[in-house]
């Protein structure tokens, strides 16, 4: 069972353009959201996050919405540069009696920036 | 500051062997995190450590899994009598506090595991 669905294994957009990338879930229960960036033979990073008492959070570049009635979140990234070309993943923390604060990830997006 | 480092980077084993990967955490963590990610997917969670304790390990595979970090810093997974289905990248991550709202976790650059 996939509680975090990553639907787009792929995307490429022009440098300077919008990157939009794309998460749903399942479980009402997750209430904060994480994006991690990842290049090829290193390990995740992380990018930004989101509690559910949000429904948008902003650094620079990068906004992160999140639309609870929809179980959809979106990371987006003005204007998209050459350096942002990885693969991102999206995840949200499992509770369990608050002493396991494992992630569960999506299966990740490949996002290509075209100079 | 130095981040998560693991070793070996990279370890070809043949089916049987056993092999030991190991992880160091960011000095001061709390949380000691094991994750595998096979070909094309994302990290999926090993096990947990809480200091010394491991707290959870539902997410190991089988019993040819093992895990420990027995001074709450440095942790070794062990995976005995390994099979190809083994084959993926282990990655460890750390994270200061334990539970609450400590969600954000640093990984390391993972171990890149081969069994032929």
């Amino acid at each position: 069972d996939q509680q975090v669905k990553q639907n787009s294994p792929s995307l490429s957009v022009q440098e300077g353009r919008i990157s939009i990338l794309n998460c749903d879930y399942t479980n009402s229960m997750f209430d904060y959201f994480l994006w991690y960036k990842k290049y090829p033979a290193e390990g995740p990073t992380f990018l930004i996050s989101i509690s559910s008492i949000k429904d948008k959070n902003e650094d620079g570049r990068f906004t992160v919405f999140l639309n609870k009635s929809a179980k959809h979140l979106s990371l987006h990234i003005v204007p998209s540069q050459p350096g942002d070309s990885a693969v991102y993943f999206c995840a949200a923390p499992r509770l369990r009696g608050g002493a396991t604060n494992k992630l569960i990830f999506g299966t990740g997006t490949l996002l290509a920036v075209q100079p | 500051g130095a981040g998560v480092s693991q070793s070996p980077r990279y370890k070809v084993a043949k089916r049987g062997q056993d092999v030991a990967l190991r992880c160091d955490p960011i000095s001061g963590h709390v949380s000691l995190f094991w994750y595998q990610q096979a070909l094309g997917q994302g990290p999926e969670f090993l096990t947990y450590f809480q200091n010394e304790a491991q707290l959870d390990k539902s997410g190991l595979p089988s019993d040819r899994f093992f895990a420990e970090r027995p001074e709450g810093s440095v942790s070794t997974l062990k995976i005995q009598r390994t099979q190809q289905e083994d084959s993926a990248v282990y990655l460890c991550a750390s994270s200061l506090e334990a539970g609450g709202r400590s969600y954000e976790q640093y990984f390391g650059p993972g171990t890149r595991l081969t069994v032929t």
